[in-house]
């Protein structure tokens, strides 16, 4: 069936340090990879996105990889910041990602950034 | 521009009763989706509505059922509750119409977090 995988469930870094969260997905028909952040009390929020046809994107301080072949993708934080400490999950759908497909979430990784 | 909008925030049913729980969509959008989180655990995907049908579904039993209405509003109504029915209901819409620019996707509201007891 669909699953995606995350690791870790807890992280706790350094203000300034990096950050790596990595999922694992089963479903070979997945081709959209947004991740998401959510804070106490809030809905989950996206922060970036990947689609099939690319290795990695990035936004600024964070970045994410993919190896569709592996079925592997990652969340690179750099430089990070306590406004970072937040609950973070990678998720996995069909198609490019456009709002016909259900997204199938991993179970989450907590971050918190020591300052 | 308003977000999604979920009502109530909070709500507390025990168990055996329906409860009925209520999704304002994103201005511009006409699709809406939930999904359950319980806790510690990511979100899992309900149902999904467009143009007030039910499109697709998740492993979800058929006391979990949805309405939506003609300016994209939509409903979760659960019946016969069960204690492992309490959890985070998200509800996310988003366009139906695939865009590739970059607002894409699903805004998800903050949720209303249903106890049973």
């Amino acid at each position: 069936g669909e699953n995606v995988e995350q690791h870790p469930s807890t992280l706790s870094v350094q203000e300034g340090d990096s950050a790596v969260i990595k999922c694992t997905y089963s479903d070979s028909a997945s081709n959209y990879f947004p991740w998401y952040k959510q804070e106490l009390g809030k809905g989950p929020q996206l922060i970036i996105d990947i689609r099939s046809n690319v290795g990695e994107k990035k936004d600024q301080r964070i970045a994410v990889t993919l190896n569709k072949t592996a079925k592997h993708f990652s969340l690179h934080i750099t430089e990070t910041q306590p406004e970072d400490s937040a609950v973070y999950f990678c998720a996995a759908s069909r198609g490019d990602g456009g709002a016909t497909n259900k997204l199938i979430f991993g179970t989450g990784t907590l971050l918190a950034v020591q300052p | 521009d308003a977000g999604v909008t979920q009502s109530p925030t909070h709500l507390i049913k025990t168990r055996g009763q329906q409860v009925t729980l209520r999704c304002s969509p994103k201005s511009g959008h006409d699709t809406v989706s939930w999904y359950q989180q319980a806790l510690g655990q990511g979100p899992q995907f309900i149902f999904q509505y467009y143009e007030e049908e039910e499109r697709q579904r998740g492993n979800f039993p058929d006391r979990f059922s949805g309405h939506q209405f003609p300016n994209y509003s939509s409903e979760l109504n659960v019946n016969a509750l069960l204690l492992g029915d309490s959890a985070l209901y998200l509800c996310a819409s988003s366009w139906r119409v695939v865009y590739r620019g970059p607002v894409y996707g699903y805004t998800f509201g903050s949720g209303t977090r249903l106890t049973v007891v």
